[in-house]
This record gives structure tokens, C-alpha cells and sequence, in this order.
């Protein structure tokens, strides 16, 4: 049984470009995390969802940022128009179809966006 | 709202020796716990989790934690550590109602030394 997949692992993207991120989730599993986690800090919750449905969106940014999760295919992070800041490891996680909060969450390896 | 507090950044510890990395979280209603392990440029890796029932939670590679209510503590422990466990560990919490908006601490960084 695979685990959580991510793809690129490494993405380089010039300021303003975009940067797609995706994320396979493990089999089974139809909840999705995304957090982000800048150099030196711990990982923020950005945004939370389920097939064709964004839960919880609290910790996305405003603007330039996008989440989705199709019915079929891996969930996606859209950044537009990437600045240095946007510089960080971003980690998807997966748990199992029930509406409750004691599954514990599997990470994937992560992709490492940097912006130059 | 919900947040998690590791107050040690580092965790120093000779091979063999008990080792404690401290968790305090504030949640209301009743919390879900976890704590994880990150390797270098690897994911987070799940070791355990209280749900309910008995306050020491058992975990993978040897881990345990202690469930304290009144001190909303959440510390994990592991009786004779292991230059292997030289690591970043995480604990998050969790609302009981709330699938899925985990907090995580800032971690902290566990060097066993031989």
C-alpha cells in the first residue's frame, strides 16, 4: 500500500511564475491536508478537503493561493505569481473517510518550493 | 482556538538514558494529541496518539507519552534512548469535533549522543 505521494519533490520557480504542487493521497483515504512549513518553524495548516470539497480553508493566504481535490486525480496547490516568501517545504497528509478528528494524519515527503 | 507548546527548541540526551520532550496544548472540550517524528528533508511520521481511556499511550520504536488533563500536558517519553532517535518531533492537537484542522508546536530537536 503506497503512502502519500508528492510530487515534484523539488520545484524552482522564478517570482512570479507558478507553482503547482500535487498530492496523492494513500488508498482508502479521501481527506486531505495542506500545510506549509518555512525554514526553522513547525507546519501551519493551510487548507483541509475533501473529494470535490474544500472543509477548511482558515490558514490559506488571501490571494494567489488555490487548493483543489478532484474527484478523480491528486489534489492540487495552486501558487500564482510565487514570491521569495512563498520559499518553504510544503507537506500534504491524508486520513481515513470519517467526519472525525482521531485519525492520526500520513505524511507525504513533502516538495520543497524555492523561489528565486 | 486551539494551540500546542513545546518549550524546549533542543533536547540533549546521553545513549541510554531516559529521555522527555515536553508538550502543553490548550483546546477546548475534550482534545485529540499526537506527536510525530520528522527525519531530514523527510515527512512527519506518526507515533502516537491519546484518544481516550488510559493516560500512557504507547507508541512506535519504544515511544510513550502521558496524558495530563489538569496540566494539559502531553509529554512524550521513551525510557533508554537511542542515537537513531536523533530527530525533530512534533506534537499536535486536535479539536474533537474538528476532522480536520491539526496545530502542530514548533517542534523540537532530540540529539542522542553515543
Amino acid at each position: 500500500n503506497a503512502g502519500v505521494m508528492q510530487n515534484p519533490r523539488h520545484l524552482v520557480r522564478r517570482r512570479g511564475q507558478e507553482a503547482r504542487l500535487r498530492c496523492s493521497p494513500m488508498k482508502g483515504h479521501s481527506h486531505v491536508y495542506w500545510y506549509r512549513q518555512l525554514p526553522e518553524e513547525g507546519l501551519k495548516f493551510m487548507v483541509y478537503l475533501q473529494k470535490e470539497n474544500i472543509i477548511d480553508e482558515s490558514g490559506m493566504p488571501k490571494e494567489r493561493f488555490s487548493a483543489e481535490f478532484p474527484k478523480e486525480g491528486p489534489s492540487i496547490l495552486r501558487i500564482q505569481q510565487v514570491v521569495r516568501g512563498d520559499s518553504a517545504a510544503y507537506f500534504c497528509a491524508s486520513s481515513l473517510n470519517r467526519d472525525r478528528g482521531f485519525y492520526e494524519q500520513y505524511f507525504g515527503p513533502g516538495t520543497r518550493l524555492t523561489v528565486t | 482556538a486551539q494551540s500546542v507548546a513545546q518549550p524546549e527548541d533542543q533536547v540533549n540526551v546521553a545513549e541510554g538514558n531516559p529521555l522527555t520532550v515536553k508538550c502543553t496544548y490548550s483546546v477546548s472540550g475534550n482534545p485529540y494529541l499526537f506527536w510525530y517524528v520528522q527525519y531530514p528533508n523527510r515527512g512527519l511520521q506518526f507515533l502516537l496518539k491519546y484518544i481516550t481511556g488510559d493516560n500512557l499511550v504507547k507508541g512506535s520504536y519504544g515511544f510513550e507519552a502521558e496524558f495530563n488533563k489538569s496540566q494539559t500536558s502531553f509529554h512524550l517519553k521513551k525510557p533508554s534512548a537511542l542515537v537513531s532517535d536523533s530527530a525533530l518531533y512534533f506534537c499536535a492537537v486536535r479539536h474533537n469535533t474538528n476532522a480536520g484542522k491539526s496545530t502542530f508546536g514548533d517542534g523540537t530537536t532530540l540529539t542522542v549522543k553515543p
